[in-house]
């Protein structure tokens, strides 16, 4: 089945600096990539959704300009949590699609950053 | 809005009990409903889908009617197993808006 690779799984980091999250396809194309955020007990949130070689939409309340997201390849979307700070301490998650939609997902196994 | 509320964990039952974690949703359209499970170190998996009322979506044991009239999608198994232990996320696809909203998730574990 479709697998997506997600690293590091976990890194520690000090405040002020930056982070780069990989998410790889390992065996299709995601035309669509989605990258959520989960904090303790809570739901996954919607980060941003990332098409292939166009500029990421982000949902209503997250800054584009500290969450960088890269989607060069049908196979590759990096997410950089830039000037990382310890309220951006969470565990980070994205999903490949094949298509546009969000029927069909293959999540990666998700990133915990803590910032110190 | 749309959202979708969970039973809150964690669940605690022994190996054979009968299973329901439930869940209820609010959506201004008519949405697709999902269960997701996670098993520890990886990534959340399909487990089974609805997309219209009264469809029953089914997978390895487990099964969820989508009940428009109460707006629900709860989770079932007649007899659990170990390896069911898990943390399992309902959520919900509106068409056209291409995204899913999830639950809080449900930590379930299975003892011997």
């Amino acid at each position: 089945g479709a697998v997506v690779s997600q690293h590091p799984s976990w890194v520690i980091c000090k405040s002020g600096t930056s982070v780069k999250i990989e998410c790889r396809s390992l065996d299709f194309q995601a035309t669509t990539m989605f990258w959520y955020r989960q904090f303790p007990k809570q739901s996954l949130m919607l980060m941003a959704t990332s098409n292939e070689g166009s500029k990421a939409t982000y949902e209503q309340g997250v800054e584009k300009d500290k969450f960088l997201i890269n989607h060069a390849s049908l196979t590759l979307s990096t997410l950089t949590v830039t000037s990382a700070h310890p309220e951006d301490s969470s565990f980070y998650i994205c999903s490949g699609s094949k298509d546009s939609g969000a029927n069909v997902l293959t999540f990666g196994a998700g990133s915990r950053l803590t910032v110190l | 809005g749309n959202s979708v509320t969970q039973m809150e964990g964690p669940v605690t039952l022994s190996e054979e009990a009968f299973l329901t974690i439930n869940c209820t949703y609010t959506a201004t359209g008519y949405p697709s409903l999902f269960w997701y499970v996670q098993y520890p170190g990886e990534g959340l998996q399909l487990l089974l889908k609805a997309t219209k009322a009264d469809d029953k979506g089914s997978n390895k044991g487990f099964e969820a009617t989508y009940r428009k009239e109460t707006t629900s999608f709860h989770l079932e198994k007649g007899s659990v197993q170990v390896s069911d232990s898990a943390v399992y996320f309902c959520a919900l696809l509106i068409q056209g808006a291409q995204k899913l909203v999830f639950g809080q998730g449900t930590r379930l574990t299975i003892n011997p």
